[in-house]
């Protein structure tokens, strides 16, 4: 069973465009939600993460949008760069399950 | 800083053969994983640790082993390799302590069982 779903599968976006990426996750006892991005050859490194007691955490270009009703979250990057062209993964945590678990990522390309 | 290094980064195996994927963190984190990664799958949990001398299964265990002697090292074992076993292999650790499960990833080792 699938706990974190993650769309879409892969992302083409325009240099300055917007990129979004969406998760739905269904354990309500998560508590922790973090975005991952991995570039190729890499292992993967925290991007920006939120807790459910906020609607929206934004660090520079990276926003994490969050609505605890409909049990989704999304993440978008803002003036996309080529430099952003990378794998996002979003992940949960928390309840009794103390371990991190993925969604299957989004690859994304910013086109120059 | 270091942070987890993972050693072999590419292996390839016969199947059948054995190995051990090394993993060593000097953050002093209580938590250690295995991860293995797979094309469009994201990430699976293999196996964690809470700390020293305490193992669990994750969500895809068989095949596997891990010990957990010290707090800085989280070795893999790969028992008679199979080409299912095929993936690329994620060690990474984290400290609860810090208020939240952010875990810090190595480099990766490629593994192909042939």
């Amino acid at each position: 069973q699938q706990q974190v779903k993650q769309s879409p599968q892969s992302l083409i976006v325009q240099k300055g465009g917007i990129s979004i990426i969406n998760c739905a996750y269904e354990n309500t006892a998560f508590d922790y939600f973090p975005w991952y991005q991995q570039f190729p050859g890499k292992g993967p490194a925290l991007l920006i993460a939120i807790r459910p007691d906020v609607s929206e955490k934004k660090e520079g270009r990276f926003t994490i949008s969050f609505n605890k009703s409909a049990k989704q979250f999304s993440l978008h990057i803002m003036d996309s760069q080529p430099g952003d062209s990378a794998t996002y993964f979003c992940a949960a945590s928390g309840g009794s399950q103390g371990n991190l678990i993925f969604g299957k990522g989004t690859k994304l390309s910013v086109k120059p | 800083n270091a942070g987890v290094t993972q050693t072999p980064k590419f292996r390839i195996l016969k199947i059948g053969q054995s190995m051990t994927l090394q993993c060593a963190q000097d953050m002093n984190h209580n938590y250690m994983y295995w991860y293995r990664q797979d094309p469009g799958m994201g990430l699976k949990l293999i196996y964690y640790s809470v700390g020293a001398g305490i193992t669990d299964k994750g969500e895809v265990p068989n095949g596997y082993n891990v010990s957990r002697s010290t707090t800085e090292d989280f070795p893999l074992r790969l028992e008679l390799a199979a080409p299912s076993q095929t993936s690329v292999y994620f060690c990474a650790s984290s400290s609860i302590g810090q208020g939240a499960m952010r875990a810090f990833f190595g480099q990766g080792t490629r593994l192909t069982v042939v």
